[in-house]
């Protein structure tokens, strides 16, 4: 089936540490977005990529960083969790018309120690 | 006042129950509208699109008002399985790079044996 997927599903990493999320889709879906959502609390929107066109959100802290080296794959890269990155993330993707919905991977929920 | 807004409840009814839930909107240059669904610690999956003319599927019924700046979901004969939260979304771009997805906080529903 064709689907979004999401590894590792839950990703423990040191404070300070860099880390690496993965997003793989087999939709072929031109759009692909990053997603915090912490609990009780709507999906937040970090950046997207309309083809490899990047773009972030204004209040997307700078440690957060993204790549789309292919239509296929996105990785979100955490240059030095703290405490707060602690959240569940999202990657979704769309086609480009107005009435397409998203399609969600099943989250990375990401642990600082 | 936030962009889209919902009730957060939690709404508790008993099966066979139907239940609404409201959402308003307040950029009136939005373009397309949705519920989604998101179990607990699970990723969002999209219920349904909302057209102006209203839709239906199966037990659910999505209507849009648009001079209103008003979207609601109404559930018949509620399930057990229904329990989650129902998260409304709107789209304030068109298509394309544009598109931008504004998330209610979601209304939690609880259906009880």
């Amino acid at each position: 089936d064709a689907m979004v997927i999401q590894n590792p599903r839950y990703q423990v990493t040191q404070f300070g540490k860099p880390v690496t999320l993965s997003c793989s889709q087999t939709l072929n879906h031109n759009v692909m977005y990053w997603y915090q959502q912490k609990s009780s609390q709507a999906p937040k929107l970090l950046f997207h990529y309309y083809d490899k066109d990047f773009n972030n959100e204004a209040d997307t802290p700078d440690n957060f960083q993204s790549r789309r080296p292919n239509t296929s794959f996105c990785f979100l890269d955490i240059r030095s969790p703290g405490l707060g990155d602690a959240a569940m993330y999202l990657c979704a993707t769309s086609g480009s018309g107005a009435g397409y919905g998203y399609t969600f991977g099943s989250g990375t929920r990401l642990t600082v120690v | 006042r936030k962009e889209v807004e919902q009730d957060p409840g939690p709404f508790n009814v008993p099966e066979g129950a139907t239940v609404a839930f409201n959402c308003t909107y307040s950029n009136s240059a939005s373009q397309s509208f949705f519920w989604y669904r998101q179990d607990c610690r699970k990723e969002p999956k999209l219920l349904m699109s909302v057209y102006s003319s209203g839709n239906e599927d199966g037990r659910f019924t999505a209507q849009l008002n648009r001079a209103s700046q008003y979207i609601s979901l109404l559930i018949r004969d509620s399930k057990l399985s229904d329990s989650a939260t129902y998260l409304c979304v709107v789209n304030r771009g068109n298509a394309g790079n544009n598109r931008k997805l504004i998330w209610g906080l979601g209304t939690s529903l609880a259906v009880n044996p």
